[in-house]
């Protein structure tokens, strides 16, 4: 099983929402990934977990709150978003995320949410 | 800061003809990752390169990390309507990210 599953597919919110994604890999890898891909633009890295723990936080705005629950769980809570925080949302996975397995750093990216703010 | 570039935009080719993508770095970097998004969908991890003049085959795809591990391409040969999507690279310096190249887009032509 190489699947990052990643839900809902789509969501629409308002600014005054409050929403979840949800992401979960059940390859037993120890490093989750956020990420916001704009329209035509490259995947821009929001937030690393690694062993559970947040590893990089790429200045990303407090209205984005990521948790990771357990080492198969990742979520990014949404609160009070701007409508050019419209994109798709991928999560992404890998066995470690170190320099010392680099083999192991191959990410799987799920098949995003698309998120549109009202 | 670190930074990937990655040209060109975007390439239109002629179905059977060769397409390449470069992406150049800076500085030096600890390894390279090669993936392709069709429309609509996500990226898909294609190869990792992470020796100097590391060079990798996929069938008809050629991917080629430089001497100086500054600069990496992906080369198609014949191309086909199935290679259609964005190709891009992500490389990693000495810390825990990577950084994704802008993307070229590849439409093939029948």
């Amino acid at each position: 099983d190489t699947e990052v599953t990643q839900t809902p597919k789509h969501l629409v919110m308002g600014m005054t929402n409050k929403k979840s994604l949800k992401c979960e890999q059940h390859m037993g890898h120890r490093a989750m990934y956020w990420y916001k891909q704009k329209a035509k633009k490259p995947p821009e890295l929001m937030f690393v977990y690694s062993y559970e723990k947040l590893s990089i936080n790429e200045s990303v705005p407090s209205r984005f709150s990521p948790e990771c629950p357990n080492s198969s769980l990742l979520n990014l809570h949404l609160h009070a978003l701007q409508p050019e925080d419209s994109a798709l949302y991928l999560c992404a996975s890998s066995q470690v995320s170190g320099l010392t397995s680099l083999a192991k750093n191959i990410q799987y990216f799920g098949a995003g949410t698309r998120l549109s703010v009202l | 800061g670190q930074q990937v570039m990655q040209i060109p935009q975007y390439q239109h080719v002629q179905e059977g003809e060769d397409f390449t993508t470069y992406c150049n770095s800076s500085t030096t970097l600890s390894n390279i990752q090669w993936y392709k998004q069709r429309p609509g969908g996500h990226p898909v991890f294609l190869i990792q390169l992470v020796k100097s003049g590391e060079v990798k085959k996929q069938k008809r795809l050629t991917f080629q990390f430089g001497e100086a591990k500054k600069n990496s391409s992906l080369h198609i040969t014949a191309t086909q309507t199935t290679d259609v999507g964005t190709y891009f690279c992500a490389g990693r310096y000495n810390f825990n990210k990577f950084y994704f190249g802008s993307g070229t887009k590849l439409n093939v032509k029948p």
